[in-house]
């Protein structure tokens, strides 16, 4: 089955500790995305990355780490900066073709909780 | 910065009625128009993109439109049916350094298809 998976469903985060979302996309494409949706707000971009080894900020970026070291995986750290982190966390990836926006495929999230 | 947004947030039809979903942006450079659906608790399937040199694309009961010019896309869905129930959301398209392809969401349309 070709797909985006997102582990945990859910998590928990201790005050002060950093967790890792993972995301995992057996699709071949080349770019990945991670969002944070909250009530009423929609989707907002946290990173995306284009390439391996490569990555950019998105819109709220701050208290957020990734890293993008093989194709197939684009995990997202929360670290204890980011001060309001309970949220729905989804990823997303897309064939990138410089010529033409590619539909964007979603996994099946992550929701994270602050204990 | 592009902004999008969708009216009404909630709707409730009865069965078989035919429905029209709106989403308006403020950015007409907009690169592609893409509407997805969103089942509780769950990531977002994707249902129709539309390049910004097209304006409509159709897939089984579902429609949508773009027009630039007034910044409006609209999402048809015919003869509902109680599966259709989710929420829609519609996300407007712009380009990226590099060639990425960054969505801005728009808050959704709760719809609920009544027996």
């Amino acid at each position: 089955d070709g797909g985006i998976t997102q582990s945990p469903k859910y998590l928990f985060r201790k005050e002060g500790q950093n967790v890792t979302l993972s995301c995992e996309q057996n699709l071949n494409h080349d770019a990945m995305y991670w969002y944070r949706q909250d009530p009423g707000q929609g989707l907002r971009l946290i990173y995306y990355s284009q390439i391996v080894n490569d990555f950019q900020k998105g819109d709220i970026a701050e208290g957020y780490s990734v890293s993008r070291e093989k194709k197939e995986s684009f995990p997202l750290t929360v670290t204890s900066a980011q001060k309001n982190p309970t949220a729905f966390y989804l990823c997303a990836s897309s064939m990138d073709r410089r010529w033409g926006g590619e539909t964007q495929y979603f996994g099946p999230g992550t929701r994270l909780l602050v204990l | 910065k592009q902004e999008v947004t969708q009216i009404p947030a909630a709707l409730s039809v009865p069965e078989g009625e035919n429905l029209v979903l709106n989403c308006s942006f403020t950015d007409s450079a907009i690169y592609n128009l893409q509407w997805f659906r969103q089942d509780p608790g769950k990531g977002l399937t994707s249902l129709l993109l539309i390049q910004s040199s097209q304006r409509e694309q159709t897939s089984g009961r579902l429609n949508a439109s773009l027009d630039k010019s007034s910044g409006r896309s609209t999402l048809y869905i015919a003869a509902s049916q109680p599966g259709d129930s989710a929420t829609y959301l519609c996300a407007g398209g712009g380009r990226v350094t590099g060639g990425g392809n960054k969505l801005t969401f728009g808050t959704g349309t709760q719809l609920k298809v009544e027996l």
